[in-house]
Parts: structure tokens; C-alpha cells; sequence
């Protein structure tokens, strides 16, 4: 049963700490997605990929905030420095091109910046 | 008006009502739109892909009105196990490419 796994599952660090998270989309599938999710707003688009390629991060705040896709089966979404406004769960969700906007979700990472 | 508006809940019924979700959204072409469940502390998965105007899915009937812009979700016969946080992704055109989802619909169903 694919699916897509996170890494860590859960992140307490201090404010100012650089923050790393992982995403290992599934196997065959060229779109990433980074999305944040809070009691207040919800599930926000952060980034989104295609064959590695950034298409939109216009929902990523740029000063801290980067995504990259060093290779087909990684994606990386990194904060330096955190805040505390960025404790939230991040999740990552990958699909396949031809299946329109099906999204399958990892676990996600539970953030907490102290 | 918002890209997409959902009704935040709760939504409290008993076992084997019938419960119905809204989801209002912006301008579109497309006719295709998803609907998830979200548990508690989960991840949300896919809980049905609709490319037309409506699909049913056993209990689950999903529809799309174009004329008023929103996508509905409608389940009978609930069960406890519904009880979840239901997430639209309406239709979208352009750019948008279905990014955007609902804040979320939460549902409880009571013994």
C-alpha cells in the first residue's frame, strides 16, 4: 500500500532554531504539494511541485521559509530561523498528473516552536 | 468573498440521520471537485473524486449546483464512524489547479 511518509513526525524546538522537514512522495507521482494546517486557517498551500519544479510558493512566506526537490523522491521544507507563529502540522501530499487533483496526504509533522 | 466558504459546524445528529454539507466557491469552468475526511489528529484522505456534476458512492451523494456555485456532500444513514472534519476542494480553473481547500466541516455522530 503506497503512500507518502514524513519525517519527523513530531518537531519541539526553540524560537530562532533552523527547522528541516522531509517528504518522500509516492513512487510515481510528479506533483508535491506543502500545505500548514492550524485551528485558525486552516489547511494553507505552501508549495507546490511539479516533475520538481517549483510551479507556486506563493503561499510561503520567502524571508524564511524554502522548499526544494533535491531528487524525485524528496522533497525538503525548511524555516530558519522559526517563530513560534509557525508551530502548526505541516503536511506534505503528493499525486499523479493524469488523476486531476487527487491529493494523498503523509502524516504530517507537528510543529512547535517554542 | 472568499475562494471557498464552508460551514464550520459542528454538526451534532444521531446515528442514522441524514446530514448535508455546503461548499460555496468562486467562479469556475471546471465540473470536477473532491470532497475529504479529516480524523482527529490525522492527515485527510480522499474520500470521493467527482468529474461531472454529481456521483454516489453508497451512502455518500456528492453534488455540484453551478448555478449557485457550491458542491454539497449528503450522507445517509450515518454512522458513528463519520464522525470527522469533511474537507471540500471545489472547482477551480486556471491556475488555481484545485489547491484550495474548505476550512472544513466537522460532523459528529452521536449513539
Amino acid at each position: 500500500d503506497a503512500r507518502v511518509t514524513q519525517t519527523p513526525r513530531d518537531k519541539v524546538t526553540e524560537m530562532g532554531q533552523e527547522v528541516t522537514m522531509r517528504c518522500q512522495p509516492i513512487l510515481g507521482h510528479n506533483t508535491v504539494f506543502w500545505y500548514r494546517q492550524t485551528m485558525m486557517q486552516g489547511l494553507e498551500l505552501l508549495a507546490y511541485f511539479r516533475n520538481r519544479a517549483p510551479l507556486d510558493d506563493s503561499g510561503m512566506p520567502k524571508d524564511r521559509f524554502s522548499a526544494e526537490m533535491p531528487d524525485a523522491t524528496l522533497a525538503t521544507l525548511k524555516i530558519q530561523p522559526s517563530e513560534p507563529r509557525d508551530s502548526a502540522v505541516y503536511f506534505c501530499a503528493s499525486g499523479a498528473s493524469g488523476a486531476g487533483g487527487k491529493k494523498f496526504f503523509g502524516p504530517g509533522t507537528r510543529l512547535t516552536v517554542l | 468573498r472568499k475562494e471557498v466558504e464552508q460551514d464550520p459546524g459542528p454538526f451534532n445528529v444521531p446515528e442514522g440521520a441524514t446530514v448535508a454539507f455546503n461548499c460555496t466557491y468562486s467562479n469556475s469552468a471546471s465540473q470536477s471537485f473532491f470532497w475529504y475526511r479529516q480524523d482527529c489528529r490525522k492527515e485527510p484522505k480522499l474520500l470521493m473524486s467527482v468529474y461531472s456534476s454529481g456521483n454516489e458512492d453508497g451512502r455518500f451523494t456528492a453534488q455540484l449546483n453551478r448555478a449557485s456555485q457550491y458542491i454539497s456532500l449528503l450522507i445517509r444513514d450515518s454512522k458513528l464512524s463519520d464522525s470527522a472534519t469533511y474537507l471540500c476542494v471545489p472547482p477551480a480553473s486556471g491556475s488555481a489547479r484545485q489547491l484550495t481547500f474548505g476550512s472544513g466541516t466537522q460532523l459528529t455522530v452521536l449513539p
